[in-house]
């Protein structure tokens, strides 16, 4: 079946650093992709999607990019802030399904 | 658009017991999802709707556990005779069937269930 592989945390970086989450996905078909964020405390939110090969979502400043090739669609962001502390998921549907999730990947910010 | 309800937001109960949660969707969502998230792990598929009918059952969905979704707005997910192992998060989510955003499942607070 369907099913996502993300990079374990804690990822722990200062503020201002460059980050990189690595997200995998195997799939039958042509999924859509997604990261979800799950602030303390907080309800899962999208953060941003992608719906085909090469297409790049971006949100908030995080970016990622679909890649067919790879099957991958790692979660990048510039320069992190404290408030990007949070858990990250990366996810995939097939249609209008069920989403498959990733185990999540657990961001720390210091100042 | 108020976003998607979940109650109550905690339940604590004993084992043995049954519970009800109830869901309500961002209106006019026609699909509303629930799933199940342990502590450490990500969300797992339970079941879907489109409207009133039940379309997809995860296996994790054992003969304990039942979801409806009357008149196709609102939903509640019943567990019957509880187990320690339902300690869990319980989400529910909702998408929409036409127009923008059809592939995106837009999240609730989730209920959280403690079985003593």
């Amino acid at each position: 079946g369907d099913s996502v592989t993300q990079m374990e945390g804690p990822v722990t970086l200062s503020e201002e650093a460059f980050l990189t989450i690595n997200c995998t996905y195997t799939a039958t078909g042509y999924p859509s992709l997604f990261w979800y964020v799950q602030y303390p405390g907080e309800g899962l939110q999208l953060l941003l999607k992608a719906t085909k090969a090469d297409d790049k979502g971006s949100n908030k400043g995080f970016e990622a990019t679909y890649r067919k090739e790879t099957t991958s669609f790692h979660l990048e962001k510039g320069s992190v802030q404290v408030s990007d502390s949070a858990v990250y998921f990366c996810a995939l549907s097939e249609g209008f399904q069920k989403l498959v999730f990733g185990t999540g990947t657990r961001l720390l910010v210091s100042p | 658009d108020t976003g998607v309800s979940q109650n109550p937001r905690h339940k604590i109960t004993k084992r043995g017991q049954n519970v009800t949660f109830r869901c309500d969707p961002i209106s006019e969502h026609n699909r509303l999802y629930w799933y199940r998230q342990t502590l450490g792990q990500g969300p797992e598929f339970l079941t879907y709707f489109q409207n009133e009918a039940q379309l997809e059952k995860s296996r994790l969905l054992s003969d304990r556990f039942s979801a409806e979704r009357p008149k196709g707005s609102f939903s509640t997910l019943e567990i019957q005779r509880t187990e320690q192992g339902d300690s869990a998060m319980y989400l529910c989510a909702s998408s929409p069937q036409s127009g923008q955003g059809t592939d995106t499942q837009y999240f609730g607070p989730g209920t959280r269930l403690t079985v003593l």
